[in-house]
């Protein structure tokens, strides 16, 4: 079964330094989306992108943040200047088709952690 | 915005014992999605369920839209079945999903 993939697996950086979360969705789905869950808590929706362009993003996304689909597979999250609060597990999703309602497919997540 | 909440928090069962696992939602919705997320982290898809009652091995799932709520059936549970299982929704006209608290499941062997 087509799957969504997610490197690193963990990611270690310190405070201030610039990371790059990728994911590479399901080939066939338009529609890609970047939550995050801090330790213990809900996930949280931070954007969603659909024909190269941000469709949606929460009061999280803000200019911290930015999202990039470089090429035809590979969909990316950018958090510039990171601060303590940004650690979190990272969660890339896509869905297909036209629907909005289509199901997402969760990848297995980042976890990032500022030092 | 929608408000999605689930009960218990918490729930310990011994290896073998059935639950059930709700999920309240407070608006009318035309998607809902149930997770497992292990104790590695990883979110996997269990159902997708606007409606209706679907079942997959020991696991099923039944939303009833109308009355704005879904519950998850786990029968015969097994150690594997250890982690927090999340109910999640679209905000209307929106695709961002709205996620539930979880419910934390540990089954003790």
């Amino acid at each position: 079964e087509p799957e969504v993939t997610q490197t690193p697996s963990h990611q270690v950086t310190q405070m201030g330094q610039e990371v790059i979360l990728r994911c590479v969705p399901i080939s066939n789905h338009l529609y890609f989306y970047w939550y995050r869950q801090i330790l213990g808590q809900k996930v949280e929706f931070l954007v969603s992108f659909y024909n190269n362009e941000i469709s949606e993003k929460s009061e999280i996304f803000d200019d911290q943040f930015s999202v990039e689909r470089p090429d035809g597979s590979n969909f990316t999250l950018k958090i510039r200047s990171t601060k303590l609060e940004d650690s979190a597990m990272y969660f890339c999703a896509s869905s297909g088709g036209l629907a909005r309602t289509d199901t997402q497919y969760f990848g297995p997540g980042t976890r990032l952690t500022v030092l | 915005g929608i408000q999605v909440e689930q009960s218990p928090p918490d729930l310990i069962l011994q290896e073998g014992a059935n639950s059930t696992l709700r999920c309240n939602f407070s608006d009318s919705v035309n998607n809902l999605q149930w997770f497992h997320q292990n104790p590695w982290g990883q979110l996997i898809n269990l159902f997708y369920i606007p409606s209706g009652t679907k079942q997959n091995g020991r696991l099923s799932a039944t939303t009833v839209a109308t009355e704005r709520y879904s519950l998850l059936y786990i029968s015969s549970s097994q150690t594997t079945d250890s982690g927090v299982y999340f109910c999640a929704v679209p905000t209307s006209g929106t695709y961002k999903y709205i996620f539930g608290t979880g419910t934390r499941l540990k089954v003790l062997a």
